[in-house]
């Protein structure tokens, strides 16, 4: 399987509610970033854990990172109908490769 | 004001035909990347140019050629394209982490390529 498998694939809420999506890698990393693409466009980045933290908050996104599990979450609080989009974890190694390698993503919809 | 922009943002040609894809960023980033996003919207990355210099090649066929004529500028040509190249291909541009790993990365809009 590849790196970066994010989980669920799809997850519809109700808005208001809280979405968590969770995002797994296989090797060692440099850092984890989370995207969003909505959709027809290109992708937007959200938030950038490095692989010595733990925790990190963004307005209503709230990740998590756990280099142990080899895996993320990414929360997002009070969700809207504008958060409607495909949500994308990527991560990248600190051996000198310095492209990004993303997962499949998770398309989330928040119902008005 | 744009930050990474691509032309064309739609392309519809034939099987054999070669056709390129422009890139251009603003943000005074000195490394550029080209990404495929396939149909179940798994994105690739394809290549990385570093001030002009080929950092990364992935296993991409030899028909897909980048050029980077300066840092602001990483263009994408495709040779005899094929049904199997429709997908949506995206530019996107960083700042170089010496140390490896990767900074933020931004995303221009996307070209949706449609080979018939």
């Amino acid at each position: 399987s590849q790196q970066g498998e994010e989980d669920p694939q799809a997850l519809s809420i109700q808005e208001g509610e809280n979405a968590t999506m969770n995002c797994s890698y296989k090797t060692s990393i440099n850092n984890l970033q989370w995207y969003r693409q909505n959709s027809g466009r290109g992708l937007v980045h959200l938030i950038l854990i490095r692989s010595n933290e733990r925790e990190k908050h963004s307005g209503r996104l709230r990740v998590t990172l756990d280099t142990s599990k080899k895996s993320s979450s990414l929360l997002i609080t009070a969700s809207r109908a504008a958060d409607t989009a495909s949500y994308f974890c990527a991560t990248s190694r600190g051996t000198g490769r310095r492209a990004l390698t993303f997962g499949s993503g998770t398309r989330l919809q928040v119902q008005p | 004001d744009t930050a990474v922009s691509q032309t064309p943002k739609y392309l519809v040609t034939q099987m054999g035909n070669d056709k390129s894809i422009k890139c251009e960023q603003n943000l005074g980033h000195d490394t550029m990347y080209w990404y495929k996003q396939d149909s179940k919207k798994f994105l690739k990355i394809m290549f990385s140019y570093n001030n002009k210099e080929l950092i990364i090649n992935e296993t991409v066929p030899n028909r897909f050629s980048p050029k980077s004529p300066d840092k602001a500028h990483l263009n994408l040509h495709i040779n005899s394209l094929e049904l199997g190249d429709s997908a949506v291909y995206f530019c996107a541009s960083s700042r170089f982490l010496t140390s490896g790993g990767a900074y933020e990365q931004y995303f221009g809009p996307g070209t949706r390529l449609t080979v018939t």
